[in-house]
């Protein structure tokens, strides 16, 4: 069965980084796209950017573009997410999630890892 | 970006209630729209695609229309496991994809 299981809790002061993996397991790996998307507390989701697995070429939200970095391990099925320059308001929890590509109607995240908790306090 | 609004941001029904959220993108987006379901401290799960397209596992109760700028989703006939956070997702520009901003649904 696919599954998706990410690294766990993280704290860390302003200006630093965080590495968040996301380990791909039931699939072929290098065959979805992997998503990620960030929920801050108590509010909606933002999409933050993809990674080809195949070939490892990224596409990021604008707003992150140049603090955040996606890379894939095809050796162990794992991608990861690292957000540099981390302030009080990347306080969220970020998700990867395998999308699935319809020629018709585009992409669709089918299957979510659990998320982690990254907090950003001094 | 393309905005996605969703309305209403919350709502209250009974199990057994036909419920009705609605999508609307500031473009037409064709039928470039997903549909997720979200309950408190799990990852979303994916609904609908392409606007009206059942994802595999999920009941028939739920269903999607609409394309262009508008959108509805419709749960039939509500269960006590349907009450969570739904929210829509644009897909017309598969590379700078938005959400709406979610509708709670509530036992009343």
């Amino acid at each position: 069965q696919v599954q998706l299981v990410q690294s766990g809790a993280e704290v860390k002061k302003p200006g630093a980084s965080v590495k968040v993996a996301c380990k791909a397991s039931g699939y072929t790996f290098i065959t979805y796209y992997m998503h990620w998307v960030r929920q801050a507390p108590g509010q909606g989701l933002e999409w933050m950017g993809l990674i080809n697995p195949s070939g490892g070429s990224t596409t990021y939200a604008q707003k992150f573009q140049g603090r955040v970095s996606l890379t894939r391990d095809t050796s162990t099925s794992t991608v990861y997410m690292e957000l540099r320059s981390l302030r009080s308001e990347d306080t969220a929890i970020y998700f990867c999630a395998r999308t699935d590509y319809y020629e018709s109607s585009g992409p669709a995240s089918d299957f979510w890892g659990q998320g982690t908790l990254v907090t950003v306090s001094s | 970006d393309i905005q996605m609004t969703q309305s209403p941001s919350s709502l209250s029904a009974s199990v057994g209630d036909r419920v009705t959220i609605t999508c609307r993108a500031s473009q037409s987006i064709s039928r470039h729209l997903n549909w997720y379901q979200q309950t408190p401290g799990k990852a979303p799960r994916l609904l609908i695609y392409g606007a009206s397209n059942l994802h595999p596992g999920v009941p028939s109760r739920f269903s999607g229309s609409g394309s262009g700028t508008d959108f509805t989703l419709t749960i039939s006939r509500l269960r006590p496991e349907d009450f969570a956070t739904y929210f829509c997702q644009q897909t017309y520009t598969p590379l700078a994809l938005t959400f709406g901003g979610g509708t709670r649904v509530d036992i009343k």
